[in-house]
């Protein structure tokens, strides 16, 4: 299978405070792991991504833990700002080759 | 250029009526794909050209749609006869190469409009 599901589809947070969204995926065959980030009509923005060889990887305010037992992962964002307003989709590759299947995304929205 | 490019970013068509959709992955990408986003949902995958290798086709939702990728890098996806429910950004990404778990990098999309 290769569903991926993300929760929750909606996150409100205060400017400053964290935000994280977690994913679960299907796929056992499954070892990449992207995020992407999506303003409105705009083209979406990769952010961080993360392979099954790691376990956590972070990027400034950025970071993403990967459990593969569990099949999940999670976006976390840090002392969030406004500019973190967005849609947020997560992601994994289908059968570990290079085809992505998406979730559904997440809208963020950071309250100033 | 520097990032994958689309054309044309908008396109408004009768029901019935075949489009085409043009994109041009960033230089050096062999990897191509297309997928389609409607209006608030995430994005579904199309199909996946890498480098001369038949492409995988498995996400085209019927027969009206066909994708080709010349001389290894510009690729058109083509929607014959279409329908109102085709309504949708096209968005085209491109990555490095073969190896799994390349970063795939996004164009603008093409917003396409059926009457």
């Amino acid at each position: 299978g290769e569903n991926v599901e993300q929760h929750p589809s909606t996150l409100s947070v205060q400017e400053g405070d964290s935000a994280v969204i977690k994913c679960t995926y299907s796929d056992s065959a499954s070892n990449y792991f992207p995020w992407y980030k999506q303003e409105l009509g705009k083209r979406p923005q990769l952010i961080i991504d993360i392979r099954s060889n790691v376990g956590e990887k972070k990027d400034q305010r950025i970071a993403v833990t990967l459990n593969k037992t569990a099949k999940h992962f999670s976006l976390h964002i840090t002392e969030t700002q406004p500019e973190d307003s967005a849609v947020y989709f997560c992601a994994a590759n289908v059968g570990g080759n290079n085809r992505l299947a998406f979730g559904k995304g997440n809208q963020v929205v950071v309250i100033p | 250029g520097a990032g994958v490019s689309q054309s044309p970013s908008n396109k408004v068509t009768e029901k019935g009526k075949d489009v085409e959709l043009r994109c041009d992955p960033i230089s050096g990408h062999t990897a191509l794909y297309w997928y389609r986003q409607s209006l608030g949902q995430g994005l579904e995958f199309l199909i996946y050209f890498q480098g001369n290798s038949a492409p995988d086709k498995s996400g085209l939702p019927s027969d009206r749609f066909s994708a080709e990728r010349t001389g290894g890098s510009v690729s058109t996806l083509t929607i014959q006869r279409t329908q109102q429910e085709d309504s949708a950004v096209y968005l085209c990404a491109s990555s490095l190469g073969s190896t799994p778990g390349q970063p795939q990098h996004f164009g603008d999309g093409t917003r396409l409009s059926i009457l």
